[in-house]
């Protein structure tokens, strides 16, 4: 199993940024996935997450109306669209594969996102 | 959302203690509980699910317990990979939410 973070970068508040992940080593499309990100020092914080098929997402409410989740299974890839960031993103975002109420088994690397004038 | 409470927030150890973490709930969430272990730079690792179960891989010093609001770490046998910060996670409830870490540090 590997996840492969990508997309992180330096925006200014109010921008966009699109944040990637690459799945492989197991059957993608059976399982959900979620995003969690750790501020620089700080906790772990859960984002986000997607249901197999994409019929279900759910959002922590921080983030609720400004990032989307979504999912290509065809292409085994995450995707995580953050808009109108703020300096309190700022973070290292990372994918987990979500095992539900059992937890995240598998984490990608992390990629960092800071949002700085 | 459901606050999940970690102490201490700092331990200091030896290699060889028996070290206890604990994680309180503001709700019960039965046993829908996670520990992870994290290393600086690094992502964090699984360790037990669902309050006592260890994941595949990791080390049977690592022991878990707890059930509705009230739940514990326990390495046995602190050892020097041990070092780290853990984290308790919710997996009942969305929003899904981690405690506040506990910083394992060299004595």
């Amino acid at each position: 199993v590997q996840l492969v973070d990508s997309g992180g970068g330096s925006v200014q508040p109010g921008g966009s940024l699109r944040l990637s992940c690459a799945a492989s080593g197991f059957t993608f499309s059976s399982y959900w996935m979620s995003w969690v990100r750790q501020a620089p020092g700080k906790g772990l914080e859960w984002v986000a997450n997607i249901k197999q098929d994409g019929s279900e997402k759910y959002y922590v409410d921080s983030v609720k109306g400004r990032f989307t989740i979504s999912r290509d299974n065809a292409k085994n890839s995450l995707f995580l669209q953050m808009n109108s960031l703020r300096d309190e993103d700022t973070a290292t975002y990372f994918c987990a594969r979500d095992l539900k109420q059992i937890g995240f088994d598998y984490w990608g690397q992390g990629t960092l996102v800071t949002v700085s004038s | 959302d459901i606050q999940m409470t970690q102490s201490p927030s700092t331990l200091s150890a030896s290699v060889g203690d028996r070290v206890t973490i604990t994680c309180r709930a503001s709700q019960t969430i039965g046993d829908w509980l996670a520990w992870y272990q994290q290393k600086p730079g690094k992502a964090p690792k699984l360790l037990i699910f669902k309050a006592s179960n260890l994941q595949s891989g990791v080390p049977s010093r690592f022991s878990g317990s707890g059930s509705g609001t009230e739940f514990t770490l326990t390495i046995s046998s602190l050892q020097p990979d041990d070092f780290a910060t853990y984290y308790c996670q919710q997996c009942d409830t969305y929003p899904l939410t981690f405690g506040g870490g506990t910083k394992v540090e060299i004595k």
